[in-house]
């Protein structure tokens, strides 16, 4: 348990279904971050927040919509997705930012997408 | 910009045989370096860190060196156990702005 709780642990949706993922950390953390973790890809970075403020966003397509109503708590709204979203969405948290030193992150399990 | 590559898998290795993944980065200035793991089911965890150049991250018999000459952190153990069986990542995060940056991850099966 590594205290970052993630809900559904699998999710099959079809393409124009609507469906939330939700993330929940009880660390105390400032920091939130949502990744999606494809075969033979390295983690790519989703989105970052940082005191419920929006610090970061990759170029990710408008389908994936974030929201952060507090410091525990990040979900990622899901929207017309196409096949190739499917994949192993993860969610972290942090004390700070990446930049801090000794910084760390926790993830949790992850939830298992698959879009028809 | 900043990147990690680590060796492509996957790694089979027999228990009680001597581990080595290796990792190298591009980054600017001087990063924070880390190994994840991550368990069949389950999240990333923090195996190892290490901060600056010589440092030695240690745990559970793994360890690895920050090499800045050579821009590696390579992962090692000198003995795996078939509970080592996981997929490991190397990271990096730079000294400034918000993002960790992830290798592909290498998977490692240990078997008896």
């Amino acid at each position: 348990e590594t205290g970052v709780t993630q809900t559904p642990r699998h999710l099959v949706m079809g393409m124009t279904n609507k469906k939330s993922l939700k993330c929940e950390q009880h660390l105390g953390h400032n920091a939130m971050y949502w990744y999606k973790q494809s075969a033979k890809k390295p983690l790519e970075l989703m989105f970052v927040y940082n005191f419920k403020e929006q610090t970061e966003n990759n170029s990710v397509p408008s389908r994936f919509s974030p929201e952060c109503p507090n410091s525990s708590h990040l979900f990622l709204h899901l929207h017309t997705l196409q096949p190739e979203d499917s994949a192993l969405y993860l969610c972290a948290s942090s004390q700070d930012l990446a930049g801090a030193i000794q910084n760390i992150q926790y993830f949790g399990a992850g939830t298992r997408l698959s879009v028809l | 910009g900043n990147s990690v590559t680590q060796m492509e898998g996957p790694v089979t290795l027999s228990e009680e045989a001597f581990l080595t993944i290796n990792c190298t980065y591009t980054a600017t200035g001087y990063p924070s370096l880390f190994w994840y793991v991550q368990y069949p089911g389950e999240g990333l965890q923090l195996l190892l860190k290490a901060t600056k150049a010589d440092d030695k991250g240690s745990n559970k018999g793994f360890e690895a060196t920050y090499r800045k000459e050579t821009t590696s952190f390579h992962l090692e153990k000198g003995s795996v156990q078939v509970s080592d069986s996981a997929v490991y990542f190397c990271a990096l995060t730079p000294n400034t702005g918000n993002q960790f940056y992830f290798g592909t991850g290498t998977s490692l099966t240990v078997i008896p």
